[in-house]
This record gives structure tokens, sequence and C-alpha cells, in this order.
């Protein structure tokens, strides 16, 4: 079973530009979310898909937006780069959408915007 | 979102047990305590979770207060490889974004050799 991947593993970027990050999510998962994690700090969730659709969202400007394959697969967009957008950035998948359900980490892209 | 309060950091000797503290003194009923750790360069993982009842796994046990307002992670023998953040987590049953994990600053455990 493979487990969640992500793609690329590092960028540069430069202020102002877009950037595209990927997910693939664990086999037979329909749930993916994304989160940023800033350095010492612990991630905080962005937004969640579900089935395609974006069914909850956190304190993050339409800047950043998403979407979700019919084969589950992710990407995270993000416009208009600031310096502050350099962080690590996670994406999970997990079963459902149920707060019991274990939600299954990929190793993060590190972002960094000059 | 009930929020939880842990040790900035904490350190353990190999081969010893170790007990990490979490407090949710605003926990609601519906709230499950899930625990998650990240290991250096990683993305987080799942370790354990329960709602009122002590629970175990191969990774770990969850010890629940009778109150709910405190649980304890305990690791039985912690190795080199346990050295990581470890998050205590709140998350409500109701949620309709139920993926959503709202993390805190963590523990940082250190083990020594």
């Amino acid at each position: 079973e493979t487990g969640v991947t992500q793609s690329p593993t590092h960028l540069i970027k430069t202020r102002g530009q877009q950037v595209t990050l990927r997910c693939s999510s664990q086999s037979g998962h329909n749930t993916v979310s994304w989160y940023q994690q800033a350095l010492g700090q612990g991630p905080q969730f962005i937004f969640q898909y579900y089935r395609e659709e974006e069914n909850g969202r956190g304190n993050f400007p339409p800047r950043f937006s998403g979407l979700q394959f019919p084969n589950y697969s992710s990407e995270l967009n993000v416009n208009a780069l600031e310096l502050d957008d350099s962080a690590l950035y996670l994406c999970a998948s997990s079963l459902s959408t149920g707060s019991t359900y274990e939600q299954y980490f990929g190793p993060g892209t590190r972002l960094t915007v000059t | 979102d009930a929020k939880t309060t842990q040790p900035n950091s904490m350190e353990s000797n190999e081969e010893e047990p170790v007990h990490l503290p979490c407090n949710h003194s605003t926990i609601s009923g519906t709230d499950y305590i899930h625990w998650y750790r990240q290991l250096p360069s990683q993305g987080p993982e799942y370790v354990i979770h329960g709602l009122t009842s002590n629970v175990n796994n191969r990774m770990a046990s969850l010890a629940i207060a009778e109150d709910r307002k405190s649980s304890t992670l305990i690791l039985h023998r912690a190795t080199l490889r346990d050295a990581a953040v470890y998050y205590c987590i709140l998350r409500d049953l109701k949620e309709t974004s139920g993926s959503r994990l709202t993390f805190g600053e963590g523990t940082q455990l250190t083990v020594n050799p």
C-alpha cells in the first residue's frame, strides 16, 4: 500500500509568483487536507476536500486554493506569493471526513519565497 | 475549538517509560482526544486516540482522567526513534470538516541514550 506522497520536495519562488503543490492520497482515501507549517510551529489547517468539493477552510485568504481530482489526488495553489508563505506544506489523507478517522500525512513540500 | 495545554519540552532516557501530559479543561462531551507526533523532517503521524476509556495500541497507551480534563500519553519504553514533537489534539465528533486537526505547539521529547 503506497502512502501519501507530495511533490516537489523543495521549491524556491519569488514574491508575487504563483505555485502549485501536488499530493497523492493513500489508496482508498476520499478526503484530503492541506496544512501550512511555519518553522518552529505546529501545522495550521488550510482546507479540506471531500469527494472533489471543499468542505472546510481555515483562516487563509482566497489566494490559497485547491483542487481534488476523481482519483483523489490533490493540488494546492497559492497566488501572489508573499514572503510569509515560506513554510512546509503538508498534505494529509483519510478514509472519510469523520473526526475519528486517522490522518495520514505526507512528508511535505518545503516552499521558500524570496 | 477547545484548547489543549502541553509542556514545551520533556526529556527521557532510553528504555524508560515516558508520560506526556495534556490539559484540556474546556473539553466538551463530544471531543475525542487524539495524539500525533512529528519526527524530524517528517509529516505528523497518528499515535492514538480515545474518548473516555484508557486505550492501548502497539505504539503507546492513552490514560484519560475521569473528568476528561486531562490525559497522558504513555510510551512504555522510549527509544531514540521516539524523539519527536508530540501533539495533543481535540477533535469534535460534530465537526463537519472532521478532518481538521488543530495543532498547538506540542511537547518536544528528547530521548537520551
